[in-house]
């Protein structure tokens, strides 16, 4: 079926330690992002791309680095893991509203724990 | 980024409409949605009005925007237990990144 993958979906990490989160889409969808959802929070965007070879920052994107070699890959990192980064990581894609009503289609979630 | 609010919690009973509000802060906003997440789910685009839309009705769905006071809203009709789930809003000018609300988390009591 076409749409986002994500993987892994759940995933406990010790203080320090480095992980990729893996996300790929197969609808040759341009825009790519990563966000996470917090309880109460809603969903805060960590880091975008609108295209394979470029990426840039959302609104929280201590901690995390990303990269898009691909149209399809949009991995994301977390280097030096920490307690707030428990969370819930998902990641989306769209074909942007110029081409049909767009919207986002998400992945089903990483859910992260750092202890 | 822009402010998106919600209401954090509503309760209906089955069979009784719902009706999920949201307001957003740019008054540049063109895409606004709405999303559902199920446990343990994604967000599921559930259905958008454009700007220069006031209403958008599909079956149970009808979604109202009004521009001047920068409020959206979800009604669905006739609720049932399968609607119970978290609501998003979201909102964007230029269609391709989106600012969430807080989410509203619907119960429907039998």
């Amino acid at each position: 079926n076409a749409g986002v993958t994500q993987t892994p979906k759940f995933r406990i990490l010790k203080i320090g330690q480095s992980m990729t989160l893996q996300c790929a889409q197969d609808m040759n969808h341009n825009y790519m992002y990563w966000y996470r959802q917090d309880p109460g929070m809603g969903l805060k965007l960590i880091y975008y791309s609108v295209g394979a070879g470029i990426t840039d920052k959302g609104e929280v994107p201590n901690g995390y680095n990303v990269s898009r070699s691909t149209t399809e890959d949009f991995p994301l990192r977390l280097e030096l893991a920490a307690p707030s980064q428990t969370s819930v990581y998902f990641c989306a894609s769209t074909q942007g509203v110029g081409q049909g009503i767009g919207g986002y289609t998400f992945g089903s979630g990483t859910r992260l724990t750092v202890v | 980024g822009e402010d998106v609010e919600q209401s954090l919690f509503l309760s209906v009973r089955e069979g009784d409409s719902s009706v999920i509000n949201c307001t957003y802060t740019d008054s540049s906003s063109t895409y606004l949605y709405w999303y559902k997440q199920e446990p343990g789910a994604g967000l599921q685009l559930l259905t958008y009005i454009f700007s220069n839309m006031d209403m958008k009705q599909d079956q149970r769905l009808t979604v109202l925007l009004n521009k001047k006071d920068k409020h959206l809203s979800l009604r669905i009709a006739d609720t049932q237990t399968g609607d119970s789930a978290i609501y998003f809003c979201a909102e964007s000018i230029t269609g391709n990144q989106f600012y969430f609300g807080t989410g509203t988390s619907l119960t429907v009591i039998p």
